[in-house]
């Protein structure tokens, strides 16, 4: 079956620190890959999404960067966290060409 | 540009009654709508997908429609328990593409003893 890990689980981190979110996903080959990040009471907002190894597309101008370097891996990366960068991430992943998505536990961070 | 408007109200309903959540949309109708459950702290569970040529979907004690004249989606969980208390989310793809979801913002439902 398939599963989806993300790392760390909860993260605090200054302002102006370096970030990277880790992603992977088990047990199916050459999925769809997609950054969510959610604010307090907010909802689900699309960051990027990846249809293959290094195909990136982004979906809101951000501090925030994203890569694939391998068919079931994906990592959120900041130079720079703002304050604004807190919130709660989530990945998620899906069959190309079926519509339902399946999400990871999520990242909890803190930029203070 | 489009919207997805669910009621920001979370809603209290009794054990056993049914729980009725509402999913309003704008302008472009998509192929498909989607519902999912979230619990404080977790990422989303998918529940159920229901087509624009699907009136109605069941699945266990939970029931989806699909109006596409007014642009909305109902989600019902009957005989409910305190177990399906969460945050319910519908989503949409309004590009056809199958890439990119559209979430609301989501409504909270509790259900008491």
């Amino acid at each position: 079956s398939q599963t989806i890990h993300q790392w760390p689980a909860t993260l605090v981190q200054p302002v102006g620190s370096p970030l990277s979110l880790e992603c992977t996903v088990e047990g199916t080959s050459n999925p769809n890959l997609y950054w969510y990040r959610q604010a307090a009471g907010r909802g689900l907002q699309l960051l990027f999404y990846s249809v293959g190894i290094g195909q990136i597309s982004s979906e809101v101008p951000q501090n925030l960067s994203a890569s694939r370097p391998q068919d079931r891996q994906f990592i959120l990366s900041s130079k720079k966290l703002l304050l604004s960068d807190s919130g709660f991430y989530l990945c998620a992943w899906s069959v190309p060409g079926k519509e339902t998505q399946y999400f990871g536990p999520g990242t909890r961070l803190l930029v203070l | 540009s489009q919207k997805i408007e669910q009621n920001s109200e979370a809603l209290n309903i009794q054990e056993g009654k049914t729980a009725t959540l509402t999913c309003n949309y704008t302008n472009y109708s998509p192929a498909y709508l989607q519902w999912y459950r979230q619990d404080p702290g977790r990422g989303p569970v998918f529940l159920l997908l229901i087509r624009e040529n699907e009136k109605e979907k069941r699945k266990e004690r939970l029931k989806v429609t699909f109006d596409t004249t007014l642009k909305q989606s109902l989600f019902h969980i009957t005989a409910s328990q305190p177990a399906d208390s969460a945050t319910y989310l519908c989503a949409l793809d309004f590009t056809g593409g199958g890439n990119k979801l559209t979430f609301g913002t989501g409504t909270q439902l509790k259900v008491e003893l």
